[in-house]
């Protein structure tokens, strides 16, 4: 099946730093949504992208598009504590029923 | 509206029992989904409907599975025979048209632990 890769697959930084992750695929999305999960929740949306070359932002969050349709990344900027969870890219289309989710980036931001 | 509803929250259940969970979708959205996630994975889809219609149904989808949607409101997803590997959280999703592009907004999940 279809697999999108996400990375990093976990990231370790300092409050207040920047961060940024990112999702390639082989097959070309037709929309792509970026997620939060928190433990024992279910995946939050943060941002959904529906053109190619978009740029998004939703608060402290930015994401964008990929030209090529394959790929997409998300930025966070000057982290909090509540910034901390796994954040996961999913892609709508390519031929595949549903969304399709990478394998997540899980943030751990240390005081 | 508050969201997706799933219920129960938790299940714990022995091996061979049959076990039936219950979404909520968001009020008017006609499209919703079951995914499954697994420690360390994301979501892998396993069905969908489009109102009452079950449109499409991943190879995951073993015949154990069976998910209905009766009225086109709340859907239901009952494994039979539940074995340990059926042990994950599943999650429901709904989006709010009916075309593909288009966000999903996900329940809390449903936890099964089968032991």
């Amino acid at each position: 099946g279809q697999q999108l890769n996400q990375s990093p697959q976990s990231m370790f930084i300092q409050e207040g730093e920047d961060v940024s992750m990112n999702c390639t695929s082989s097959s070309i999305f037709n929309t792509w949504l970026w997620y939060k999960q928190d433990p024992g929740e279910g995946p939050v949306l943060l941002i959904a992208l529906y053109k190619a070359g978009e740029l998004t932002s939703n608060g402290r969050l930015t994401a964008q598009f990929g030209i090529t349709r394959k790929d997409s990344f998300l930025n966070i900027s000057a982290s909090i504590p509540s910034d901390v969870g796994i954040y996961f890219c999913a892609g709508v289309g390519g031929g595949a029923d549903g969304l399709t989710f990478g394998k997540g980036t899980h943030l751990i931001i240390q005081p | 509206d508050t969201g997706v509803s799933q219920n129960p929250r938790h299940k714990i259940t022995k091996r061979g029992q049959n076990v039936t969970f219950r979404c909520d979708p968001i009020s008017e959205h006609n499209r919703l989904y079951w995914y499954r996630q697994t420690l360390g994975q994301g979501p892998e889809f396993l069905t969908y409907f489009q109102n009452e219609a079950q449109l499409e149904k991943s190879r995951l989808l073993s015949d154990r599975f069976s998910a209905e949607r009766p009225k086109g409101s709340f859907s239901t997803l009952e494994i039979q025979r539940t074995e340990q590997g059926d042990s994950a959280m599943y999650l429901c999703a709904s989006s709010p048209r009916s075309g593909l592009n288009t966000e999903a907004f996900f329940g809390q999940g449903t936890r099964l632990t089968v032991v």
